[in-house]
């Protein structure tokens, strides 16, 4: 069975400083996507990056970069000289990738409360 | 491009009634999630599809609860009596194969 586990409930910080909310996933499967997805306080769900279980690269998008490492089955997300508009819920999800055409379900973690104070 | 339109936005009724929520992909989308958001229970599946057919319905809570794609750019999730417990906020998301996926609004169902 997939898993995913955000393991911070709630995270304050002050503004511009780094932040690193933590993802830790679980799945029998060779092949995967990683999300990471934002809810501001408006409610709605953003997508902000999806990765293949097979590219460990790490990635940077402006102040969003994200770590992937296959041999401890984390993806983390670094939010670099935090803005109070970074404040919001953040969800790391998991797909199965499958050879069958056709999208597989997204699994949450119980995401993570990000406070970015002025 | 328009995204993921979902309506209505906030919906109260009373306990017993009918209430439909209503999903409209975005363009060229071929699949089609259904999510119900809690706070004890987070985001939850409750139904997806591949080309206008059902894959996936284990999360459907019980048979009060109903997801129809009568074309591929269009769903429904009826609920029906509608109950308490089914308060929540529902999310509908599509995506292409098996690219990200992308969420409505969402509807905030209140019953009372």
């Amino acid at each position: 069975a997939q898993k995913v586990t955000q393991a911070q409930t709630e995270i304050s910080v002050v503004e511009k400083e780094d932040v690193t909310l933590d993802c830790v996933y679980e799945t029998r499967d060779t092949t995967y996507y990683l999300f990471w997805y934002k809810q501001p306080p408006s409610g709605e769900l953003v997508f902000l990056i999806r990765r293949n279980s097979f590219d460990e690269q790490n990635e940077i998008s402006g102040r969003y970069s994200w770590n992937f490492q296959k041999s401890t089955s984390s993806f983390n997300f670094t939010i670099t000289a935090s803005q109070v508009v970074d404040s919001a819920v953040y969800f790391c999800a998991l797909s199965e990738a499958r050879r069958i055409q056709g999208a597989q379900k997204l699994v949450f973690g119980q995401g993570t409360r990000l406070t970015i104070n002025p | 491009d328009a995204g993921v339109i979902q309506s209505p936005r906030h919906e109260v009724t009373e306990m017993g009634q009918e209430v439909t929520l209503r999903c409209k992909l975005i363009s060229g989308h071929n699949s089609l999630f259904w999510y119900r958001q809690t706070m004890m229970r987070g985001l939850e599946l409750l139904i997806y599809f591949n080309n206008n057919v059902p894959i996936d319905d284990s999360g459907m809570p019980e048979d009060r609860f109903s997801a129809k794609m009568p074309n591929a750019s269009f769903s429904t999730l009826k609920i029906q009596p509608s109950e308490p417990r089914d308060s929540a906020v529902y999310f509908c998301a599509s995506s292409l194969l098996q690219g990200a996926a992308f969420f409505g609004q969402g509807t905030r169902l209140t019953v009372v």
